[in-house]
C-alpha cells in the first residue's frame, strides 16, 4: 500500500528557532499533499495545501509566512514553522493525495519550549 | 463548503458486541466521497471504510460496514465483533472536487473487556 513518512517524529526547539518538517510518499507520487493541525483531543484542521511545482494554498487563518511550504519534488513536501513561539506547539500531520484517497504520515509533534 | 458533524463525543463496547458510530454532512456538490478513519493512541491516522456518494450499495470492509442514507446526509459506521484493538478516535470525513477533506470533530470508542 501507499506509504506516507514524516520526519522528525517528535522535535523540540527553543523559542524564535525555526524548524522543518519532512514529508515523503515512499512508493507513489503525489502532486498534492496536504498539511494538517491537530490539538491534543482534538480534530484535524487543514493548515495548507502542498501543489507540486506551485505555491502552497493556505486555509483562512493560517499565517503563510509563519508556516512556509515548499513542494520540492513529486514525493516531498516540507513545511517549516519560522520564528517559533510555545502556540506553534502541537502534532503536524501531513498526507499525500492520490486518486480519491489520502494516505497519512505518522506525524510530528513539535514542542517549542 | 462541505461541512462533517459527529454528535456522540464518546462510546463503550463490550468486546464481541456490535456498536454504531453517527456522522452526518452537508455538500452542495453532486460528487462526493465519505470516509472513516481511526486514529489509535499512536495518532497515526488509519483509513476505516470509503463510501463513493455516487454508488448507492453501502460500502464494507469485514467486521466495518456503513449505512449510508444519501437523501438524509447520514454516514454511520457500524463495527461488528468489537475488539480491544478497535478502541481509537474515530473521525468521519468528506471529500469533494477540491480534494480537501473536511473531517467531524471524531467519537472517542473504548471496547471494554
Amino acid at each position: 500500500g501507499a506509504v506516507v513518512s514524516q520526519h522528525p517524529s517528535w522535535v523540540i526547539c527553543k523559542s524564535g528557532t525555526s524548524v522543518k518538517i519532512e514529508c515523503r510518499s515512499l512508493d507513489f507520487q503525489a502532486t498534492t499533499m496536504f498539511w494538517y493541525r491537530q490539538f491534543p483531543k482534538q480534530s484535524l484542521m487543514l493548515m495548507a495545501t502542498s501543489n507540486e511545482g506551485s505555491k502552497a494554498t493556505y486555509e483562512q487563518g493560517v499565517e503563510k509566512d509563519k508556516f512556509l511550504i515548499n513542494h520540492a519534488s513529486l514525493t516531498l513536501s516540507t513545511l517549516t514553522v519560522t520564528s517559533a513561539h510555545p502556540e506553534d506547539s502541537s502534532f503536524y500531520i501531513c498526507s499525500a493525495h492520490i486518486i480519491y484517497e489520502q494516505y497519512f504520515g505518522p506525524g510530528t509533534r513539535l514542542t517549542v519550549t | 463548503a462541505q461541512t462533517v458533524t459527529q454528535s456522540q463525543p464518546e462510546m463503550s463496547v463490550q468486546e464481541a458486541e456490535t456498536v454504531t458510530l453517527s456522522c452526518t454532512y452537508d455538500t452542495s456538490e453532486n460528487n462526493y466521497y465519505l470516509f472513516w478513519y481511526k486514529q489509535p493512541p499512536s495518532r497515526q491516522m488509519i483509513l476505516v471504510i470509503r463510501q463513493e456518494a455516487y454508488k448507492q450499495q453501502n460500502a464494507t470492509e469485514n467486521r466495518f460496514s456503513v449505512n449510508f442514507q444519501k437523501a438524509a446526509k447520514s454516514f454511520s459506521l457500524k463495527i461488528s465483533d468489537s475488539q480491544l484493538g478497535d478502541t481509537a478516535m474515530y473521525f468521519c470525513a468528506a471529500q469533494g472536487g477540491s480534494e480537501k477533506l473536511v473531517f467531524g470533530k471524531g467519537t472517542k470508542l473504548t471496547v471494554n473487556p
